[in-house]
């Protein structure tokens, strides 16, 4: 198993692009998220989704959308990119949103907004 | 709103010390508590989790976490550093039930002088 992937590793955006960022696992995994983590402030949700076709929003959710159409991706898009959106994003999966499931996450895409 | 607490930023002990680091979560009802490491330019990777059962709990190399209902407390312990454990250690609480969702602290950096 390749666990959870994600691409690209580092990303250098000018204010106002798109992209997409993108997650995929192959672990049947129910449950996936994305996180943002910023110097002093640990991890902070931004979506999560517990199955295909079901997202919702986590603690951070502004200006940025997602989608799960299959089980294994889950990408995050930003429409029009800002400079407080300059950060280090983790997408992480586990089988199942509750009991003693664990959550695994990928190696992270650094993001430079400028 | 729950929330987790770590009460130290950053953590400088030789090597041999003996480490604590301390996290306390805010919610008064059933959760799963986790311990997450991160090592320099590495993704998290899970140190030891609690569910249910005995509250000490072993992780890899040598880690080990207390969970202390009556303290909200989930502190982790090493009895001799090495200086491959420096790394930033991140507390992360789930509440059970809940819709699976992390709960971060933000970090304590752990740095471990030869």
């Amino acid at each position: 198993n390749a666990g959870v992937t994600q691409t690209p590793k580092f990303q250098v955006l000018k204010t106002g692009q798109s992209m997409t960022l993108q997650c995929a696992q192959d672990m049947n995994h129910e449950y996936m998220s994305w996180y943002r983590q910023d110097p002093g402030m640990g991890l902070r949700l931004i979506h999560y989704s517990v199955g295909a076709g079901i997202t919702d929003q986590g603690e951070v959710p502004n200006g940025y959308n997602v989608s799960r159409s299959t089980t294994e991706d889950f990408p995050l898009r930003l429409l029009s990119a800002a400079p407080s959106q300059t950060s280090v994003y983790f997408c992480a999966s586990s089988y199942s949103r509750g009991g003693e499931a664990t959550q695994y996450f990928g190696p992270g895409t650094r993001l430079t907004v400028l | 709103a729950q929330s987790v607490s770590q009460h130290n930023h950053h953590v400088i002990l030789s090597e041999a010390a003996s480490l604590e680091l301390g996290c306390n979560y805010s919610y008064g009802g059933t959760v799963n508590l986790f311990w997450y490491v991160q090592y320099p330019g590495q993704h998290l990777q899970l140190l030891l989790k609690y569910f249910s059962g005995d509250p000490l709990v072993k992780g890899i190399k040598g880690f080990e976490a207390e969970f202390i209902k009556s303290k909200f407390s989930f502190n982790l312990r090493k009895p001799s550093v090495q200086w491959s454990d420096t790394a930033e250690y991140f507390c992360a609480v789930k509440v059970t039930g809940s819709q699976g969702n992390l709960i971060f602290g933000k970090g304590t950096k752990l740095s471990v002088k030869p």
